[in-house]
């Protein structure tokens, strides 16, 4: 099983352009989340979908937003990029308790 | 508002030592997890703990839930290299979201 697949790995964004971070999952898990991880910390949460059709704002949703048309797959938008979007963004899925985490895309905004 | 504080914040030990990481909160938890983060990848699910005072053993490292599930230790007997990363607790109050620590970054040297 692949788990939870991220894409891209890496990416560098100038401000004011979009993009949309993908996260695919293939374990028929109903939770689904956004974390980003600034250097050197821990994970803040961004937004989170208890099921397909719907999604629910984390700690620090500002300049974000995501969908959950399906259940394998959780989109992560940025619509108008900040130098404060730079950061590691994690996709994690789970069943009850113990999240399954993807590898990861680092951004960087400039 | 951080809501899981992680003490220390950073630890460098050579093989062979022991060491304790705390995960301490003003707020009951239902679950706490801890996780172990390689660098250029997502956290890895180490263990759940539910239930106050519960302790489980995981080969070297034991993981302890506070009688009032507001904390957490976790204990590394003979630290290894291999044990080296960063060590993140997370709580959940339900079952659809998990609060992250703050992380302790462990570094163990030959």
């Amino acid at each position: 099983n692949a788990g939870v697949t991220q894409t891209p790995k890496f990416r560098i964004l100038k401000i004011g352009q979009s993009m949309t971070l993908q996260c695919a999952q293939d374990m028929n898990h109903n939770y689904m989340y956004w974390y980003r991880q600034d250097p050197g910390m821990g994970l803040k949460l961004i937004y989170y979908s208890v099921g397909a059709g719907i999604t629910d704002k984390g700690e620090v949703p500002n300049g974000y937003n995501v969908s959950r048309s399906t259940t394998e797959d959780f989109p992560l938008r940025l619509e108008l990029a900040a130098p404060s979007q730079t950061s590691v963004y994690f996709c994690a899925s789970s069943y009850s308790y113990g999240y399954t985490f993807g590898s990861g895309t680092r951004l960087t905004v400039v | 508002t951080q809501l899981l504080e992680q003490s220390p914040q950073f630890l460098s030990i050579q093989e062979g030592e022991n060491l304790t990481v705390y995960c301490n909160s003003s707020s009951v938890f239902s679950s706490l997890q801890w996780y172990r983060q390689e660098p250029g990848e997502g956290p890895v699910l180490l263990v759940t703990v539910v239930t106050g005072g519960e302790v489980k053993k995981l080969k070297r490292l034991t993981f302890q839930f506070g009688d009032a599930r507001k904390d957490s230790s976790l204990h590394i007997t003979a630290a290894q290299p291999g044990d080296t990363g960063l060590y993140l607790c997370a709580g959940s109050k339900n079952t659809d979201k998990l609060i992250f620590g703050t992380g302790t970054r462990l570094q163990v040297f030959p």
